[in-house]
């Protein structure tokens, strides 16, 4: 069974800071995807990252996949009370198995204005 | 465009009751997805659908649960009878491309349900 870990899993921070979502596993994944979910909604998709190693930007959130495909990192840079929300990380599962997303439990992230 | 739709957005019932979810994925998505998320398990998948058949059902808990797909536009996800354990938050989602690496996968806005 795959699993992820996702850390930490709540964090309160002052609208400015700087943080870093961590997700590891010790399984390979094809890719990795970056969801944000609001209260009363379903995920949204942010990003996939694909090759190992690989960096994406979008804005203020950087999200990068390790070298060997087991664990990916979100950093946030000057949040925003618009950051709010729980972030879940989800792999790709291998060749014929693509269609399944194994979710880390996320990281509920809570920006104080 | 519209999104995955569910229905009803919120269920209360008492236990033994039958519960049917209800789910309209995107327009030309031919893959739909049931997850339930939890706040002990996180998000787990249920059963996933190509082309209106079932695939891989092996995250159904149990044979209190059932899921159909007559059509491209619906499904459905059943519990019959209801325990007070099977109170989540059950989500559809949709996509197009979910035998690819990329797999991107549309959420509908969940179906609440709490089961007395």
């Amino acid at each position: 069974t795959q699993l992820l870990e996702q850390s930490p899993q709540f964090l309160s921070i002052q609208e400015g800071e700087n943080l870093t979502v961590y997700c590891n596993s010790s399984s390979v994944f094809s890719s990795l995807q970056w969801y944000r979910q609001e209260p009363g909604e379903g995920p949204v998709l942010l990003v996939t990252v694909v090759t190992g190693g690989e960096v994406k930007k979008l804005k203020r959130l950087t999200f990068q996949f390790g070298d060997a495909r087991k664990d990916s990192s979100l950093h946030i840079t000057a949040a925003q009370p618009g950051d709010t929300g729980l972030y879940l990380c989800a792999g790709v599962g291998l060749g014929a198995g693509s269609y399944q997303l194994t979710f880390g439990k996320g990281t509920k992230l809570s920006v104080i204005p | 465009d519209a999104g995955v739709i569910q229905s009803p957005r919120h269920e209360v019932t008492e236990m033994g009751q039958e519960v049917t979810l209800r789910c309209k994925p995107i327009s030309g998505h031919n893959s739909l997805f049931w997850y339930r998320q939890t706040m002990m398990r996180g998000l787990e998948l249920l059963i996933y659908f190509n082309n209106n058949v079932p695939i891989d059902d092996s995250g159904m808990p149990e044979d209190r649960f059932s899921a159909k797909m007559p059509n491209a536009s619906f499904s459905t996800l059943k519990i019959q009878p209801s325990e007070p354990r099977d109170s989540a938050v059950y989500f559809c989602a949709s996509s197009s491309r979910a035998r690819s690496i990329y797999n991107e996968q549309f959420f509908g806005p969940g179906t609440r349900l709490t089961v007395l």
